[in-house]
């Protein structure tokens, strides 16, 4: 069954360091999100990314952050300069639509700012 | 906005036992509800979901859950509980009419399966 794939699993940086965090969508998926987890706290919706745009994004989702699809695979998110709230469990999720349909969950990347 | 509400942050129950995880959405048009599961060290898999069709949704690993418009529900049930079954459990809504694709997550249940 196709999955959602991310990488790295665990990484740990400094503040102020730059990551980039990657996920590999299920192929046929036309939309792409992130959801960040901080350790306790509910799943917060980030981003979501449709037909090489963003489509919506919260409040959170500030300067510090981007998206790229650079290629035909990989979904990715960058956070320019890291800061110690932004240590969390990082999702990424795609679906082949919108609002009723499925968004499958990769296994997520454990971000530690230190 | 659209919102969910889990009342009980953890529920524990007998093996063999009634599993019911509750969740109550704001909303002011019937919302798309989801339920997804976290196991530890995992991502987040769905349940099931309602998307205005049946009330009675049926998920996999015997999970059930019924959209009560009048109660604002959609809680979560399963007849007999499994110790496979302890994990941690999120509501999830999105607004079919905004169009947007974002979920909204509830606080989530951790839910104990007593031996």
């Amino acid at each position: 069954e196709p999955e959602v794939t991310q990488t790295p699993s665990h990484q740990v940086t400094q503040m102020g360091q730059e990551v980039i965090l990657r996920c590999v969508p299920i192929s046929n998926h036309l939309y792409f999100y992130w959801y960040r987890q901080i350790l306790g706290q509910k799943v917060e919706f980030l981003v979501s990314f449709y037909n090489n745009e963003i489509s919506e994004k919260s409040e959170i989702f500030d300067d510090q952050f981007s998206v790229e699809r650079p290629d035909g695979s990989n979904f990715t998110l960058k956070i320019r300069s890291t800061k110690l709230e932004d240590s969390a469990m990082y999702f990424c999720a795609s679906s082949v639509g919108r609002a009723r349909e499925t968004q499958y969950f990769g296994p997520g990347t454990r971000l530690l700012v230190l | 906005a659209q919102s969910v509400t889990q009342l009980g942050s953890h529920v524990s129950v007998s093996e063999g036992a009634l599993v019911l995880l509750r969740c109550n959405y704001s909303s002011s048009v019937p919302p798309y509800l989801f339920w997804y599961v976290q196991y530890p060290n995992q991502g987040l898999q769905l349940l099931l979901k309602y998307t205005s069709a049946a009330t009675l949704v049926k998920g996999i690993n015997g999970f059930e859950a019924e959209f009560k418009k009048s109660e604002t529900s959609f809680h979560l049930t399963k007849p007999s509980a499994h110790m496979s079954d302890a994990a941690e459990y999120f509501c999830a809504v999105s607004d079919p009419n905004l169009g947007n694709e974002k979920l909204t997550f509830g606080t989530g249940t951790r839910l104990t399966i007593i031996p």
